[in-house]
């Protein structure tokens, strides 16, 4: 039963350009949401996050947007750099609980 | 470097044998998590403690594995007659509570193989 989709496995894009991340989730109970950027051989690190009660967060190149009644959000990237190549996994949580759910993963690749 | 630190990282082990891993989380944080990674899955939630405590145990947490955080510090993970299925990468995870949401902050990882 996966709550938290990411239907794309991977992405390329020119360096400079735009990358859009997106993600689906099908628990309207989630209130808050995390992107995570994972390089190999590294755990995940946190990048961004946005709340229920947003629409859009931003935090220099990387901007979150979340469509609750689309129950769907996505995380832009603008420039892309090369540096920004990793797996971009989408989280969420309720409030209150203990846990985060992972989507599988976007493979992003900036290409210079 | 005072983030989460994970022991070993890479493990490889016959069906049937017990692993145990070690995870230091960052000092202050009070709560600890167990995650487990599996080949193009995101990470899936095993456990957690809030100190020493353990407060909630996933469904894919079977009896086999075991988790203890004996001071409220570091965390151990145990593994006993491990099946080739239980190959994956085993993430820890740290923070403090009330303090940002959900926001964790994992280790590197202790891969497990399973032959």
């Amino acid at each position: 039963d996966q709550q938290v989709k990411q239907n794309s496995p991977s992405l390329s894009v020119q360096e400079g350009r735009i990358s859009i991340l997106n993600c689906d989730y099908t628990n309207s109970m989630f209130d808050y949401f995390l992107w995570y950027k994972k390089y190999p051989a590294e755990g995940p690190t946190f990048l961004i996050s946005i709340s229920s009660i947003k629409d859009k967060n931003e935090d220099g190149r990387f901007t979150v947007f979340l469509n609750k009644s689309a129950k769907h959000l996505s995380l832009h990237i603008v420039p892309s750099q090369p540096g920004d190549s990793a797996v971009y996994f989408c989280a969420a949580t309720q409030t209150g609980a203990n846990n985060l759910f992972f989507g599988t993963g976007t493979r992003l690749t900036v290409i210079p | 470097d005072t983030g989460v630190s994970q022991d070993p990282r890479h493990k490889i082990t016959k069906r049937g044998q017990n692993v145990t891993f070690r995870c230091d989380p960052i000092s202050e944080h009070n709560r600890l998590y167990w995650y487990r990674q599996t080949l193009g899955q995101g990470p899936e939630f095993l456990t957690y403690f809030q100190n020493e405590a353990q407060l909630e145990k996933s469904r894919l947490l079977s009896d086999r594995f075991s988790a203890e955080r004996p001071k409220g510090s570091f965390s151990t993970l145990e593994i006993q007659r491990t099946e080739q299925g239980d190959s994956a990468m085993y993430l820890c995870a740290s923070r403090l509570l009330g303090t940002g949401t959900g926001e964790l902050f994992f280790g590197e990882g202790s891969r497990l193989t399973v032959l």
